[in-house]
């Protein structure tokens, strides 16, 4: 079974400044997909940035982009000129390519706040 | 584009009481999937149905029953609710693509008292 880990339940930054968000994963799977989900006070979960394992360019999204570090099974999340808007619990997720039902395993969620 | 629809919202349940969760997608999806929510612990699978007519129990899927209604709908059912199932709910929906995302609902808020 595959399991995600978020070591930083909360984290916090100043406006403008940047954050990184960590996030490990154990799977013996060869190909996966791995996604940052973004949920805010409103409790939409909303998709940040994903990554497909047999892609050694790490993803970018505007201010997001990742660190995919395949053989250490990492996949963390920077978030660059934070904004009061990205306020929100971040997820981590992990989908196995062999897995059945394509279903997502999450990690336990860092809360992060951005401070004016 | 409704995407995914859960109903209701918010419930306040007794210990004992049964209730469904409804969720409809009008995506074509073929996954379908029911999380919960807890603190520091994520979202937790509770349910999944890969496609219409199959359905597979997830992490925690005790005290639960889901239905696969047709391709659109997955229900979830607590036939005797207890307060340990008070949590946020989530059905979301997916194509049979890993590479692609997942879409939620905008979750149920239910407690059990």
């Amino acid at each position: 079974a595959q399991t995600v880990t978020q070591s930083q339940p909360e984290m916090s930054v100043q406006e403008a400044e940047t954050v990184t968000l960590s996030c490990t994963y154990d799977t013996s799977e060869n190909n996966y997909y791995l996604f940052w989900y973004k949920q805010p006070p409103s409790r939409q979960m909303i998709l940040v940035i994903r990554q497909e394992a047999y892609k050694q360019q790490n993803a970018t999204e505007n201010r997001f982009s990742v660190n995919f570090q395949k053989a250490a099974k990492s996949f963390s999340l920077k978030i660059s000129d934070s904004q009061l808007g990205d306020t929100a619990m971040y997820f981590c997720a992990f989908r196995g390519r062999e897995t059945s039902g394509s279903r997502l395993t999450f990690g336990e969620g860092t809360q992060l706040t951005v401070n004016p | 584009n409704a995407g995914v629809t859960q109903t209701p919202k918010f419930q306040v349940l007794k210990t004992g009481q049964s209730m469904t969760l409804q969720c409809a997608q009008d995506m074509n999806h073929n996954s379908m999937y029911w999380y919960r929510q807890d603190p520091g612990m994520g979202l937790r699978l509770i349910y999944y149905s890969a496609s219409e007519g199959t359905t597979d129990k997830g992490e925690v899927p005790n005290g639960y029953n889901v239905s696969r209604l047709n391709k659109r709908e997955f229900s979830l059912r607590l036939e005797s609710a207890a307060p340990s199932q008070t949590s946020v709910y989530f059905c979301a929906s997916s194509p049979p693509v890993p590479n692609t995302e997942a879409f939620f609902g905008q979750g149920t808020r239910l407690t059990v008292v």
